[in-house]
C-alpha cells in the first residue's frame, strides 16, 4: 500500500537553531500534503496544508515566518521549525492523500522534536 | 461546536472480548468522510476504517466495524476480539465535503488498554 515517509523521527535542538522535517510519499504523487501537531495525549491539529508548487495555506494561529513549508515536488514537502523555541517541542506528523478513489490518508511515522 | 467529539478518555477491554469506541460528529455538509486511526506509543497514525456519508452499508476491516447512525451523527468503532497489540490511542476524524484534498478534523481521542 501507499507509505509516506517522514525523518527524522526524533530530533533534539539547541534554542534559536531551525530543523528542517521532510515527508515523502514512497510510491505515489501527493499534490497536497498536511502538517499536524500534537502535544502529549492530545489530538493533531492542522496546522497547514501544502500545496505542490504553490504557497502552503496555514491555519489560523499558525506562524508561516515559524513554520516554512515547501512542497518542491510531488513526492517532497518539508517543514522548516525557525528559530526553535522550548514552546515548540512537539511531536509533529504529515500525511498525504493517496490519489484515486481511496479516501485514504497515509501518515508519516512523525518527528519528535525537543529543543533545549 | 466541537466538530468531532469521543466523550471516552480511556477505556478497558478484557483481551478477546468486543469493544465499542465512540465517537460522534457535526457537520452540515451532506457529503463527509469518517476516519478511525490508531496510534500506538511509537506515533505513527494507522489507518483502520473509513465511511462515507453516502454508503449505506456500514464499513467493515476484518475485526474492525464502524456503527454509522446517520440520523443520530455517530460513527462508533468495534473493535471485535481485542488483541494486546490493540492498545493504542484512537482517534476518529472527520473529512467535510466532497474534496478528498481537504484536511481530516481528529477528535481527542480515547486510550484503549487491552487487559490480559
Amino acid at each position: 500500500g501507499a507509505v509516506v515517509s517522514q525523518h527524522p523521527s526524533r530530533v533534539i535542538c539547541k534554542s534559536g537553531t531551525s530543523v528542517k522535517i521532510e515527508c515523502r510519499s514512497l510510491d505515489f504523487q501527493a499534490t497536497t500534503m498536511f502538517w499536524y501537531r500534537q502535544f502529549p495525549k492530545q489530538s493533531l491539529m492542522l496546522m497547514a496544508t501544502s500545496n505542490e508548487g504553490s504557497k502552503a495555506t496555514y491555519e489560523q494561529g499558525v506562524e508561516k515566518d515559524k513554520f516554512l513549508i515547501n512542497h518542491a515536488s510531488l513526492t517532497l514537502s518539508t517543514l522548516t521549525v525557525t528559530s526553535a523555541h522550548p514552546e515548540d517541542s512537539s511531536f509533529y506528523i504529515c500525511s498525504a492523500r493517496s490519489p484515486g478513489a481511496n479516501e485514504k490518508l497515509f501518515f508519516g511515522s512523525g518527528t519528535q522534536l525537543s529543543v533545549l | 461546536a466541537q466538530k468531532i467529539t469521543q466523550t471516552q478518555p480511556g477505556m478497558f477491554v478484557q483481551e478477546k472480548e468486543a469493544v465499542t469506541l465512540d465517537c460522534t460528529y457535526d457537520t452540515s455538509d451532506q457529503s463527509y468522510g469518517l476516519f478511525w486511526y490508531k496510534q500506538p506509543s511509537s506515533g505513527e497514525m494507522i489507518f483502520l476504517i473509513y465511511q462515507g456519508s453516502y454508503d449505506e452499508q456500514n464499513a467493515t476491516e476484518g475485526r474492525y466495524s464502524l456503527n454509522f447512525q446517520k440520523a443520530r451523527k455517530s460513527a462508533n468503532l468495534v473493535i471485535s476480539a481485542s488483541q494486546l497489540g490493540d492498545s493504542a490511542m484512537y482517534f476518529c476524524a472527520m473529512r467535510e465535503g466532497p474534496s478528498s484534498a481537504r484536511q481530516l478534523t481528529f477528535g481527542s481521542g480515547t486510550q484503549l488498554t487491552v487487559l490480559p
